[in-house]
């Protein structure tokens, strides 16, 4: 059973550019949250979806950000027009049920130049 | 005052030696996880525990609900285990809130 997957594992984008970061959950789990590690800071909680539905998304900037669970297919988290102090790692977790382990996937490391 | 907080911030210790590092949290909880992120790496969940303790191998993980306190301990530590140790709670919702992470050096 292959663990949570992220694509790209790095990312560089230049400022005002979109960025578009993947995460394929563990099979079976229909739960996926995703957090943010700014350089030599803690995870910070940023969104939690569920399979169509975004259950709680109070961590998440109110503009440029964006993220979705298709029925089909990865969670995807957008940044649009990214900005130098977006240059973080995003890791994304995924659980069987809302209260269960969550298991992390590898992050992607976003640099804007 | 954050949410949760671990101490030591940072710990250096020699192989074999035993090692604790401790989690206090200020919120209700209903489940608390203890992760492990290696330098430049990805975060692996070493427990999630609501009560008593948790043994895994070399690693043990004690939670008591009602000092809101959970400690990890790590038996004959060995140079592979440095890394940075995370606790996160799980309060309102099912998001976790983080704690600041405790270095660990492990020196042959």
């Amino acid at each position: 059973n292959a663990g949570v997957m992220q694509n790209p594992r790095h990312l560089v984008r230049r400022r005002g550019q979109e960025a578009r970061l993947r995460c394929s959950p563990m099979k079976g789990h229909s739960h996926v949250y995703w957090y943010r590690q700014l350089p030599e800071e803690g995870l910070k909680f940023m969104v939690y979806l569920q399979k169509e539905n975004i259950i709680d998304e109070s961590g998440m900037p109110k503009e440029r950000f964006s993220a979705e669970f298709p029925k089909e297919g990865p969670s995807i988290l957008r940044i649009q027009q990214v900005v130098r102090g977006d240059s973080a790692a995003y890791f994304c977790a995924s659980s069987l049920t809302g209260t269960d382990t969550q298991y992390f996937g590898p992050g992607t490391r976003l640099t804007v130049l | 005052k954050n949410e949760v907080e671990q101490s030591p911030q940072n710990l250096t210790a020699q192989e074999g030696e035993f090692i604790t590092i401790n989690c206090s949290y200020s919120v209700g909880i209903s489940a608390l996880h203890w992760l492990q992120q290696h330098p430049g790496g990805g975060i692996v969940s070493l427990f999630m525990l609501s009560s008593g303790k948790k043994k895994h191998g070399r690693l043990i993980a004690t939670i008591n609900i009602q000092e809101k306190h959970s400690s990890l301990h790590i038996t004959a530590s060995h140079p592979r285990d440095s890394a940075v140790y995370i606790c996160a709670v799980y309060n309102a919702g099912n998001m976790l809130t983080f704690g600041g992470g405790t270095r660990l050096m492990v020196k042959p």
